[in-house]
């Protein structure tokens, strides 16, 4: 199954709303992660079941969307928001990630 | 608190062999699956394998199947990547990955280098 992110790169200032978009491509239900990544760090699980926020995220992280089409938001974008984040499916082995998408301080 | 940490990485030739290690602390072992998840220099995430909680299912990306092997010795805690056949294209860093479904822990990571 492949995922594609919409976006592939964003830039965007400190207190913007940011939506991130993944589109599989063929339904997947709700077995859908979202990760963040920083630069030289491993990556971070934020969503899981694509709406559900992973024990000590902050709310401003949200996910939804089920089947095909996905997305992430950031309601109020923070400094230590800027990563790569990546969406990643597990209803169907191999699993798979999505390509990333860069979030850049404008 | 959970803790991952892997070993074995270094620079390997072509057609060689490597046999990663992740040591698990901080959880019960014998509770989760198990995976491995990679990196190569400046891309994206790469899911490899993953480990039944007993080590009764194993699956493995196309990439790699028939080369590599995960395993794991709950009796140490601990977790394997076999890496045979090592190509060019393996060339990572390589993730250990807690698996409640979803990895909800991760390794620092440990870099395979595949050159002559």
């Amino acid at each position: 199954i492949q995922l594609t992110q919409s976006p592939s790169s964003l830039s965007a200032s400190v207190g913007d709303r940011v939506t991130i978009t993944c589109r599989a491509s063929q339904g997947i239900t709700s077995y859908l992660a979202w990760y963040q990544q920083k630069p030289g760090k491993a990556p971070k699980l934020l969503i899981y079941a694509a709406s559900t926020l992973q024990s000590g995220v902050p709310s401003r992280f949200s996910g939804s969307g089920s089947g095909t089409d996905f997305t992430l938001t950031i309601s109020s974008l923070q400094p230590e928001d800027f990563a790569t984040y990546y969406c990643q499916q597990l209803n169907t082995y191999p699993i798979t990630f999505g390509q990333g998408t860069r979030l850049e301080i404008k | 608190e959970v803790q991952l940490v892997e070993s074995g990485g270094g620079l390997v030739q072509p057609g060689g062999s490597l046999r990663l290690s992740c040591a698990a602390s901080g959880f019960i072992f014998t509770d989760y699956w198990m995976s491995w998840v990679r990196q190569a220099p400046g891309k994206g995430l790469e899911w490899v394998a993953n480990i039944k909680l007993d080590g009764s299912e194993r699956y493995y990306v196309d990439s790699v199947k028939g080369r590599f092997t995960i395993s794991r010795d709950n009796a140490k805690n601990s977790l394997y990547l076999q890496m045979n056949s090592l190509r060019a294209e393996d060339t990572a860093l390589y993730y250990c990955t807690r698996a409640t479904l979803y990895a909800d822990s991760w390794g620092q990571g440990t870099l395979v280098a595949v050159s002559s």
